[in-house]
């Protein structure tokens, strides 16, 4: 069974930081391209972040691009996303999702981030 | 930047049948953009439907079909069921390593 856990999630002050990450298993992790979704609440679906499966290639979007990082560990079954200078409008459920070629064949359960003083 | 646009919301009535649309502001969205749709209920993760215009994920009932209408991609349910009250996304991979999601429809069965 294919199955993505993220963590790390929690309350930070903005202008904070914080490091997701999402452990995988049930599929050999090296072999996928990974990518980072996020929900604000009563929002819809924005995607973040891809990596390929190994590391040559990172691509944001616009409202992500040179505060987060996404890194993996394919020895470690990890994908990671480096969240730093956080906003108030960051807040949302964080997903990680695998890369089914062009589209999104499975997903973790999410992990929640609050940024707010 | 690109602009993803679905109907906020729909209706649909028990047993029916209702096409959910996925577009470009500007401009045509083909099959060479691969778009894909996914179903959520609130609370819970998305669930895949559909990829590459109109394959079905594994699992998924054979009333979720997806085909491209004119310049848009569509998702269409056949004979509706109470459970198919969710929200639905459609996803556009605009190539490399980019994607970008419409805004979802909220989809009603009464």
């Amino acid at each position: 069974e294919v199955l993505l856990v993220e963590s790390g999630g929690g309350l930070v002050e903005p202008g904070g930081s914080l490091r997701l990450s999402c452990v995988v298993s049930g599929f050999t992790f090296s072999r996928y391209g990974m990518i980072w979704v996020r929900q604000a609440p009563g929002k819809g679906l924005e995607w973040l972040s891809f990596i390929s499966r190994f590391d040559d290639r990172r691509d944001y979007a616009d409202s992500v691009r040179g505060r987060f990082t996404v890194s993996r560990d394919n020895a470690e079954n990890s994908l990671y996303l480096d969240m730093n200078r956080l906003r108030p409008d960051d807040t949302a459920v964080y997903y990680c999702a695998r890369d089914g070629h062009r589209y999104f064949d499975s997903w973790g359960r999410g992990t929640l981030v609050i940024v707010s003083s | 930047q690109t602009v993803v646009t679905q109907d906020p919301s729909l209706s649909v009535s028990p047993g029916g049948t209702v096409t959910l649309t996925c577009g470009f502001d500007s401009g045509s969205l083909s099959s060479a953009y691969f778009p894909s749709w996914y179903q959520q209920t609130p609370g819970q993760a998305p669930r895949t439907l559909i990829y590459n215009t109109n394959i079905r994920s594994s699992g998924v009932p054979d009333r979720f079909s997806g085909s491209i209408l004119g310049t848009k991609a569509a998702l269409t349910i056949t004979g509706a069921q109470a459970e198919d009250e969710c929200n639905y996304f459609c996803l556009v991979f605009m190539g490399g390593g980019t994607w970008v999601f419409g805004g979802g429809t909220y989809l009603t069965v009464l």
